[in-house]
């Protein structure tokens, strides 16, 4: 199974700023996907980065506001833009693994958001 | 457009006991994928368990087992000889040609 990791952990930040995060994966891997949970909440997709082109956003994520990097095929970045209280949320990337005709999805250990 | 309904917000169970999660999903995708996750209160997302729309075989990963039923449009989780340490939220997700939607999660507690 693919091992991921994220940076940071965890973070408080002031309203108005932006916070970078990163997703490094321990293997090559085509998709990545970042999710958004919010307080006591389900998981949300906001987008999918393929390597070498744009992230496909989910209805109601714009890039201005979560714009994604993916430089290679085992890393990615999700920055928050000019953030509100209403952002406070983990964030957690994922990769998806296909072994034959079986597919697994494996998740980073999320950043947890606080916007004070 | 896909949709998976979780209907029960909490469960209780006795240790040992074997416990059934429920998931009924709704998609118009011919092929897709639907997963469970087990997320404790650390806050990680463990997968657990897989099943494609094409297998006629029920999914099985030791304790966990998937019970499909592809017609009725249901993906329950079958978690035998339950442990202290079952207790979580757990997810049910779908994964189709275009979108990936998880469900509102179970919240499963095992009494000693």
């Amino acid at each position: 199974s693919a091992v991921i990791s994220q940076k940071p952990s965890r973070d408080i930040c002031q309203r108005g700023t932006s916070l970078t995060i990163q997703c490094q994966v321990d293997s090559q891997v085509t998709m990545m996907f970042w999710y958004r949970q919010q307080p006591g909440q389900s998981l949300t997709l906001i987008a999918t980065a393929n390597q070498g082109s744009e992230a496909t956003y989910e209805s109601g994520f714009v890039i201005d506001k979560f714009p994604i990097s993916r430089p290679n095929l085992t890393f990615s970045t999700l920055t928050v833009s000019n953030m509100s209280p209403e952002d406070s949320s983990i964030y957690l990337c994922s990769v998806e693994d296909q072994r034959g005709r079986s597919y697994e999805q494996y998740f980073g250990p999320g950043t947890r958001l606080t916007v004070t | 457009a896909q949709k998976i309904t979780q209907t029960q917000p909490g469960m209780f169970v006795q240790e040992k006991e074997a416990v059934t999660l429920d998931c009924t999903y709704d998609t118009s995708d011919q092929s897709y994928g639907l997963f469970w996750y087990k997320q404790p209160s650390s806050g990680e997302m463990i997968f657990l368990i897989y099943q494609g729309s094409y297998d006629e075989q029920n999914a099985t990963e030791g304790r966990y087992s998937l019970n499909f039923q592809k017609a009725r449009k249901s993906a329950n989780l079958v978690i035998s000889a339950s442990q202290l340490g079952d207790s979580a939220m757990y997810f049910c997700m779908i994964q189709g040609a275009q979108k990936l939607v998880f469900g509102q999660g179970t919240r499963l507690t095992i009494n000693p």
